[in-house]
């Protein structure tokens, strides 16, 4: 049980798809993080939730759209998006905001997406 | 902004041995944390061991310490008594503590083979 459940484990689509990436976290956490990881490149932050609020949004294009129901869920829409997209999709949770210092990000096993 | 350099992609080490993985970062801040994790093949990515900046005694985690520089910005993993489990991607991070906006930034990461 690693706290921090992604579906799906992998995905496959079309440019011209609509998709959507699931994680759900159990550790009663208040801040939920979207990393994408690509291939020899840093981590890169994507979405920041707060209390269900959005309070961070990295210059992420439209064709991610995030949404965060409650404090337990978290969402990654997908739409029209490029074959550059493929990467590995992270989500994390901590306490609060401040989690990153004062204690670790949970993250998840990710989803394998690959655009094609 | 800051900036977080991982010079060896990949490392390799015999069981039982020791070895050491480099970070190094740039900031013009003071106070700030510092962090490694490991992912290994599932994929999630696992906090390993953290250091506060304004602390001078190096952080210790069981077989895992770190060689924290402050002034050399230099923040190195030394992995003792290297075991099979420990293959893994590791990545260094850094978080500001100061501002109102607070991310992770991660290096590349270095991938650590261990062979029997």
């Amino acid at each position: 049980e690693t706290g921090v459940t992604q579906t799906p484990r992998h995905l496959v689509m079309g440019m011209t798809n609509k998709k959507s990436l699931k994680c759900e976290q159990h550790l009663g956490h208040n801040a939920m993080y979207w990393y994408k990881q690509s291939a020899k490149k840093p981590l890169e932050l994507m979405f920041v939730y707060s209390l269900e609020e959005r309070v961070e949004n990295n210059s992420v294009p439209s064709r991610f759209s995030p949404e965060c129901p409650n404090s337990s869920h978290l969402f990654l829409h997908l739409h029209t998006l490029q074959p550059e997209d493929s990467a590995l999709y992270l989500c994390a949770s901590s306490q609060d905001r401040s989690g990153a210092r004062d204690s670790p990000l949970h993250f998840g096993n990710g989803t394998r997406l690959t655009v094609t | 902004a800051q900036t977080v350099t991982q010079s060896q992609p990949e490392m390799s080490v015999q069981e039982a041995e020791t070895v050491t993985l480099s970070c190094t970062y740039d900031t013009s801040e003071s106070d700030y944390y510092l962090f490694w994790y490991k992912q290994p093949p599932s994929r999630q990515m696992i906090l390993v061991i953290r250091q506060e900046a304004y602390k001078q005694q190096n952080a210790t985690e069981n077989r895992f310490s770190v060689n924290f520089q402050k002034a050399a910005k230099s923040f190195s993993l030394k992995i003792s008594d290297s075991q099979l489990g420990d293959a893994a991607m590791y990545f260094c991070a850094y978080v500001s503590r100061q501002g109102g906006s607070e991310k992770l930034v991660f290096g590349k990461g270095t991938k650590l083979t261990v062979n029997p």
